[in-house]
């Protein structure tokens, strides 16, 4: 199993700032995964966060919006950038162990924007 | 992608068993079916898998059809902590795609 550990685990924040969410593993993992879900809704998939390479975004996401960073194999950044209440929501991580059918989910974060 | 779908919601008594069905007709011999649940505010948690054989584990049990084309997770003695969004999904190369799951509500 892994276990892992987001920072922060909310905030609130004003629009047109940017907020970067951390992502911890306690093991190395061969897949880390970035989701949103915004209030009262299902997950989306934002993007893969690859090591040492630029993520692969999903429909509708993009880079300049949802930067993200894998510098090793335990961990990685989101950042939400000039944000608006349309990006309030809980933001995610989620990983895949090598040889590991199970994918493992992070608490979240909770962002409020105002 | 395959895509599930499953009824929004059910009701099942404490105590019974608790059966969520899903359909996935477009599944490819290769995907498997995944089951999480997510209870409120928490992260998804993972139930069970399979690909064509039924499985079982202290969680629940996944009935997959023959033409795979559904399955069913079966919660034997739903408790109140059962409570909770239960995520059908068929796994790709890469992250899961939810869809919209069913809402279990266990009633004492």
């Amino acid at each position: 199993s892994a276990v892992i550990s987001q920072k922060p685990s909310r905030d609130i924040c004003q629009r047109g700032t940017s907020l970067t969410i951390q992502c911890q593993v306690d093991s190395q993992v061969t897949m880390m995964f970035w989701y949103r879900q915004q209030p009262g809704q299902s997950l989306t998939l934002i993007a893969t966060a690859n090591q040492g390479s630029e993520a692969t975004y999903e429909s509708g996401f993009v880079i300049d919006k949802f930067p993200i960073s894998r510098p090793n194999l335990t961990f990685s950044t989101l950042t939400v950038s000039n944000m608006s209440p349309e990006d309030s929501s809980i933001y995610l991580c989620s990983v895949r162990l090598a040889g590991n059918y199970e994918q493992y989910f992070g608490p979240g974060t909770r962002l409020t924007v105002t | 992608d395959a895509k599930t779908t499953q009824p929004p919601s059910m009701d099942c008594a404490e105590g019974r068993a608790a059966n969520l069905p899903c359909n996935h007709s477009t599944i490819s011999g290769n995907e498997y079916v995944y089951w999480y649940r997510q209870i409120h505010s928490q992260g998804p948690q993972y139930i069970i898998h399979g690909l064509k054989n039924n499985e079982t584990n202290e969680m629940a049990s996944l009935i997959i059809t023959e033409d795979r084309k559904s399955s069913t997770l079966i919660l034997p003695h739903a408790t109140l902590r059962d409570t909770a969004v239960y995520y059908c999904i068929v796994r790709v190369p890469g992250g899961f795609y939810f869809g919209t799951g069913t809402s279990l509500t266990v009633i004492p």
